[in-house]
């Protein structure tokens, strides 16, 4: 196992509500990137967090922000869901910002209904 | 065009033969490439890296041509437990690892 864990595993919401994801990542590393991985596709990247900090982001809209806390793990949060919302959400941590290799958690599958 | 194109698959394989696939990606200041090996639904996880001058790990072989931005995995004496999908991944500058659609392989007895 990668020592990444995420919370919760599975997940049910409805359209417009909001959602609050966890991730605590493997002792040591210090950034946490999230990823979005719909159905019979690979990872599309989030945005990452360095420090606190957030670090890097991909094509998704301001209603995907994210905390990193000083423990350095982190929070994925999404307002106003959407139907195609519903995916697998995966966090993966890894020591520095452009890291060899990203340790990802078992990821929240989240159903918008 | 997506940025990291790969064949979705299924390649159904024969246990113990060889199978090959592909991965184009379409940044030309890509500098990191890597296959990721994903079972169902489960985490994706490192399967290797790939280097210029190509490189080997057990029965898997990772290739990658830069003029024609390719990278190809290789494996060789398929097993059963080969059965999963692998993700292409590019990283150019920067954090952002971009993953393809990924191969899905099936490993029949």
């Amino acid at each position: 196992e990668t020592g990444v864990t995420q919370s919760p595993t599975h997940l049910i919401k409805t359209r417009g509500q909001q959602v609050t994801l966890r991730c605590s990542s493997q002792s040591g590393h210090n950034t946490v990137s999230w990823y979005q991985q719909a159905l019979g596709q690979g990872p599309q990247f989030i945005f990452q967090y360095y420090r606190e900090e957030e670090n890097g982001r991909g094509n998704f809209p301001p209603r995907f922000s994210g905390l990193q806390f000083p423990n350095y793990s982190s929070e994925l949060n999404v307002n106003a869901l959407e139907l195609d919302d519903s995916a697998l959400y995966l966090c993966a941590s890894s020591l520095g910002t452009s890291p060899h290799e990203q340790y990802f958690g078992p990821g929240t599958r989240l159903t918008v209904t | 065009r997506k940025e990291v194109e790969q064949d979705p698959g299924p390649f159904n394989v024969p246990e113990g033969a060889t199978v090959a696939f592909n991965c184009t990606y379409s940044n030309s200041a890509s500098q990191s490439f890597f296959w990721y090996r994903q079972d169902c639904r489960k985490e994706p996880k490192l399967l290797m890296s790939v280097y210029s001058s190509g490189n080997e790990d057990g029965r898997f072989t990772a290739q990658l041509n830069r003029a024609s931005q390719y990278i190809s995995l290789l494996i060789r004496d398929s097993k059963l437990s080969d059965s999963a999908t692998y993700l292409c991944v590019v990283k150019a500058a920067g954090n952002k690892l971009t993953f393809g659609g990924g191969t899905r392989v099936l490993v029949k007895p």
